[in-house]
């Protein structure tokens, strides 16, 4: 069974690009969230999918941030335009449906290091 | 809401020395708490979980933590490290919802 994949590895970018992340969840996880890390600090959520639609999207920093999941398989996120302060790893995580054996386990993506210059 | 305070950014023992990382919660609700290593260059890798029942959980690669209510603590240990336990090991908790609520992180260096 594939894990959770992500492209790109890595992006540089220059302040006022904009660039978009791809995140392919585990099949059949109905379940996909985003989380960040910036340098030297803790990882952070940024937002939840149910299949398609958006459960949490309380940690997006700003509207410069927007996250797609159309047809509930992989999921986009954009950043546009980025800023330097953007620059950090975006790890994807997916997991089953609640109810299901083993639901409360987020399984991660490698991560994309996103560097704004 | 929930917290997390991982104590001591690195951490570093000797090959076949006992690994002890401590993790203390704050959560609103009954925590869901969990371990997740990152080795370089990897993405984040489930080590064990506590949810319900047993406060002792083992964990892969012969880890395992103890959840303590009155302590709020889910300290990670490890009888005996070895070479390939050098990572950054991440505590995380969730009330129960579904977003995780991570740590800031511990790095663990092995020497010989």
């Amino acid at each position: 069974e594939a894990g959770v994949t992500q492209f790109p590895s890595h992006s540089v970018i220059e302040k006022g690009q904009t660039v978009t992340l791809r995140c392919d969840p585990i099949s059949g996880h109905d379940n996909l969230y985003w989380y960040r890390r910036v340098m030297g600090k803790e990882i952070k959520f940024l937002l939840h999918f149910v299949k398609e639609s958006k459960q949490d999207e309380s940690g997006m920093p700003n509207n410069r941030f927007l996250a797609e999941r159309t047809g509930g398989t992989y999921s986009t996120l954009k950043v546009q335009p980025a800023e330097l302060e953007d620059s950090g790893v975006y790890f994807c995580a997916s997991s089953q449906e609640r109810g299901k054996t083993g639901a409360y386990e987020q399984y991660f993506g490698p991560g994309t290091r996103l560097t704004v210059t | 809401a929930q917290s997390v305070t991982q104590l001591g950014s690195h951490v570093s023992v000797s090959e076949g020395a006992l690994v002890l990382l401590r993790c203390n919660y704050s959560s609103s609700v009954p925590p869901y708490l969990f371990w997740y290593v990152q080795y370089p260059n990897q993405g984040l890798q489930l080590l064990l979980k506590y949810t319900t029942g047993a406060t002792l959980v083992k964990g892969i690669n012969g880890f395992e933590a103890e959840f303590k209510k009155s302590e709020t603590s889910f300290h990670l240990t490890k009888p005996s490290a070895h070479m390939s336990d050098a990572a950054e090991y991440f505590c995380a908790v969730t009330g129960g919802g579904n977003k995780l609520t991570f740590g800031t992180g511990t790095q663990l260096k092995v020497e010989l």
